[in-house]
C-alpha cells in the first residue's frame, strides 16, 4: 500500500521568512509525484509534477524537489497570499493505468503580515 | 478555475436520507475520479470512471454508488446517510490515466453535512 507523510502538520511563518515542507513516500515504483494547494473548503489546485531523482519545478516563490524517499516544497520569501494547506500526493498504478491519488495530509502553511 | 464543476455546492439533509452529488469534468477528459475528505482522514479515494465504464473502487461504502454517464458527467449516490458521512466530496477529472504525466484536476467539491 503507498504510503505519504508529510511534515511538518503547520507551519507558521512571518512574511518573507523563507521555509521548506516535506513530503515523504513508500510506493512500489515512483510514477510522478504532484504538489497541490488547497484553500479552505475549496478544491486542491494542481501546483507541479515531479517524475525523477533531482528534477526540480518552480512556481513564483515556490519550488519543488524530488529523492528517491521524499520531496520538498521550498517558500522563498512567502506572503500572506501563499497561507494555504499544501499536499502532496502519488499515483498508484493497476493494469498500467492510474487509478488513484494517495495524499499525504498537508501542511497547514500560515503567513503572518 | 480548474474546469471541473460540482453541484450542488452545500447540502444539508437528515440520517437516513438519500443524496446525488453530480460531477462534469473538464472538455476532453473521460475519466472522473470521486474523493471524500474530512478533517480526520484527509483525501481519500472513493471511485473512478473511465469513459463510462468503472474502472477502479477505493473505501467506497455499499451505501455509496456512483456512475458516468454518455456525456461523460458523473454522480455519486449517498443513501442511508449517517452522522459521519458528512464531509467534503471532491471530483477530479484527468484526461488519459495510462500517462504516468496523467494530471487530476480538481472541482470546488460539494460539502455535505448529515444532521
Amino acid at each position: 500500500e503507498d504510503q505519504v507523510t508529510q511534515s511538518p502538520e503547520a507551519l507558521r511563518l512571518q512574511e518573507g521568512e523563507s521555509s521548506s515542507l516535506n513530503c515523504s513516500y513508500t510506493v512500489s515504483g515512483l510514477r510522478g509525484l504532484f504538489w497541490y494547494r488547497q484553500d479552505p473548503g475549496k478544491g486542491p489546485e494542481f501546483l507541479f509534477t515531479l517524475y525523477s531523482a533531482g528534477e526540480e519545478k518552480e512556481k513564483e516563490r515556490l519550488k519543488a524537489t524530488l529523492t528517491k524517499k521524499e520531496s520538498f516544497l521550498h517558500i522563498t520569501a512567502p506572503k500572506p497570499e501563499d497561507s494555504a494547506t499544501y499536499l502532496c500526493a502519488v499515483p498508484s498504478f493497476r493494469g498500467g493505468s492510474n487509478y488513484k491519488l494517495t495524499f499525504g495530509k498537508g501542511t497547514l502553511l500560515t503567513v503572518n503580515p | 478555475d480548474s474546469g471541473v464543476t460540482q453541484t450542488p455546492k452545500h447540502l444539508i439533509t437528515a440520517t437516513g436520507q438519500r443524496v446525488t452529488l453530480r460531477c462534469s469534468p473538464r472538455s476532453g477528459d473521460l475519466s472522473v475520479y470521486w474523493y471524500q475528505q474530512s478533517l480526520d482522514q484527509g483525501l481519500q479515494f472513493l471511485i473512478q470512471y473511465y469513459n463510462g465504464e468503472e474502472r477502479a473502487k477505493g473505501n467506497i461504502l455499499e451505501r455509496f454508488s456512483a456512475q458516468q454517464f454518455p456525456d461523460l458527467h458523473s454522480e455519486l449516490n449517498l443513501s442511508s446517510l449517517e452522522l459521519g458521512d458528512s464531509a467534503l466530496y471532491f471530483c477530479a477529472s484527468s484526461v488519459d490515466p495510462g500517462s504516468s504525466g496523467d494530471t487530476q484536476y480538481f472541482g470546488p467539491g460539494t460539502r455535505l453535512t448529515v444532521l
